[in-house]
């Protein structure tokens, strides 16, 4: 079952925050964040792993809410180069298996 | 450049033909992932194989089969080539299992652009 991301697209200006939401119906093990440009490849972000915890790096970071099998994508002081889509990859076992979400479009604009 | 490369960059063909794409996994890599991401669509799991074994099976077509070599290199094999086959078909590798199921990233290669006319 494909996770749910929200919203499926959002425009911000230079400087502005945005968070992306990935929701499973399933509990999850592990996500894993993606950015992609368009017809290009999907760049990785981040893993983040059941237990809450949250990563980040410079001004992207992600939370991980194991009791609402949901995560989160913080992306802050938005830059015009973080402008792509980006796709969530949830696995629901110890499989290497990832389903991804069908994807959010950011667009940062000057 | 994530360090997996894949063949041909681009393929046009007909309807009915069969095309082979190729895939060579970063330094390393046992694992290699298909995927496949119609236009504007998200990107719809294939297969899995680790070091020569096919481990997961997606949404792959009867019409489609890939294989790993002893080489670590894979090919994705599609015939019956139908029009709504046009996509961008993705290979993906990771460690494999020394890193732990969980944690293992994946690593996505630029991408072959189908289209069958």
């Amino acid at each position: 079952q494909q996770p749910v991301q929200s919203p499926q697209a959002v425009i911000l200006r230079e400087g502005e925050d945005a968070v992306i939401n990935c929701s499973s119906s399933k509990a999850l093990y592990s996500v894993h964040w993606y950015r992609q440009k368009h017809g290009e490849a999907p760049i990785f972000l981040m893993i983040l792993l059941k237990g809450g915890e949250q990563k980040g790096h410079d001004k992207i970071s992600a939370s991980f809410n194991e009791k609402k099998q949901q995560s989160s994508l913080y992306l802050t002081a938005s830059q015009l180069s973080y402008s792509g889509t980006y796709f969530c990859g949830t696995s629901w076992d110890a499989g290497n298996m990832l389903t991804f979400g069908g994807g959010t479009r950011l667009m940062v604009k000057p | 450049d994530s360090g997996v490369t894949q063949t041909p960059k681009h393929l046009i063909t007909a309807t009915g033909q069969r095309v082979t794409l190729r895939c060579s996994p970063r330094s390393g890599d046992l694992s290699v992932y298909w995927y496949q991401q119609s236009l504007d669509q998200g990107l719809q799991f294939l297969i899995q194989y680790y070091n020569g074994e096919e481990r997961a099976k997606g949404n792959i077509l009867e019409r489609f089969s890939a294989q790993q070599f002893p080489d670590l290199h894979s090919e994705l094999n599609l015939s019956s080539l139908e029009l709504g086959d046009s996509a961008l078909y993705f290979c993906a590798s990771s460690v494999g299992a020394a890193g732990g199921p969980l944690t293992d990233t994946q690593y996505f290669g630029p991408g072959t652009r189908l289209t069958v006319l």
